[in-house]
């Protein structure tokens, strides 16, 4: 089955700063790459997403990269703001394997 | 609000007993998945329905069961219940094909 691997599980970025969480998957029919947003005690929301055939993609302070060769995608912040803080997690197989979340922690 | 409507929201029961979670679809969308998220922990698929046929299944116990009616609702059935299995549930629904998922506001249930 599908094995997606998370990182970092915890990141800590001062205000204005950029962070960047990674994911790995191994199923290279994987070819829908989400990323969900939960903030604490809420549901999960969707934030961006990329298909296979782009290579990157971009909304406001958002963008998410991907590499199909090496299996990995990434998402990336910048400018980071308090109310980024929350559990990031990434998706691969349809929605069907989640990683293990990233707790991104924005520092005032 | 996502259009996802789960019931109840909490829910609190002794080991051995059994529970049924709802979950009503956004409308217009065909497939319903379930997830199981316990405390600080990540999403863990279950299983997944579309327009009313099981579609994946993930790790989900023997002792749970779900499906998915015509009306596209679906429930998911936990018995036997044991204190590992309190956790948050979560349904999601989209339209079908690979694509954003719409999260309910989870079920969480309490074993005691």
């Amino acid at each position: 089955g599908e094995n997606v691997e998370q990182h970092p599980s915890t990141l800590s970025v001062q205000e204005g700063d950029s962070a960047v969480i990674k994911c790995t998957y191994s199923d290279s029919a994987s070819n829908y790459f989400p990323w969900y947003k939960q903030e604490l005690g809420k549901r999960p929301q969707l934030i961006i997403d990329i298909r296979s055939n782009v290579g990157e993609k971009k909304d406001q302070r958002i963008a998410v990269t991907l590499n199909k060769t090496a299996k990995h995608f990434s998402l990336h912040i910048t400018e980071t703001q308090p109310e980024d803080s929350a559990v990031y997690f990434c998706a691969a197989k349809d929605n069907l394997f989640f990683g293990t979340g990233t707790r991104l922690t924005v520092i005032p | 609000d996502s259009g996802v409507t789960q019931t109840p929201k909490h829910l609190i029961t002794a080991t051995g007993q059994r529970v049924t979670l709802r979950c009503s679809p956004r409308s217009g969308d065909l497939s319903v998945y379930w997830y199981q998220q316990s405390l600080d922990q990540g999403l863990q698929f279950l299983i997944q329905y579309y327009n009313g046929e099981e579609r994946a299944k993930g790790n989900i116990l023997e002792r749970f069961s779900a499906q998915q009616f015509p009306d596209l609702h679906s429930e998911l059935n936990l018995s036997s219940l044991e204190l590992g299995d309190s956790a948050l549930y979560f349904c999601a629904s989209s339209e079908g094909g690979p694509g954003e998922l719409f999260f309910g506001e989870g079920s969480r249930l309490t074993v005691l």
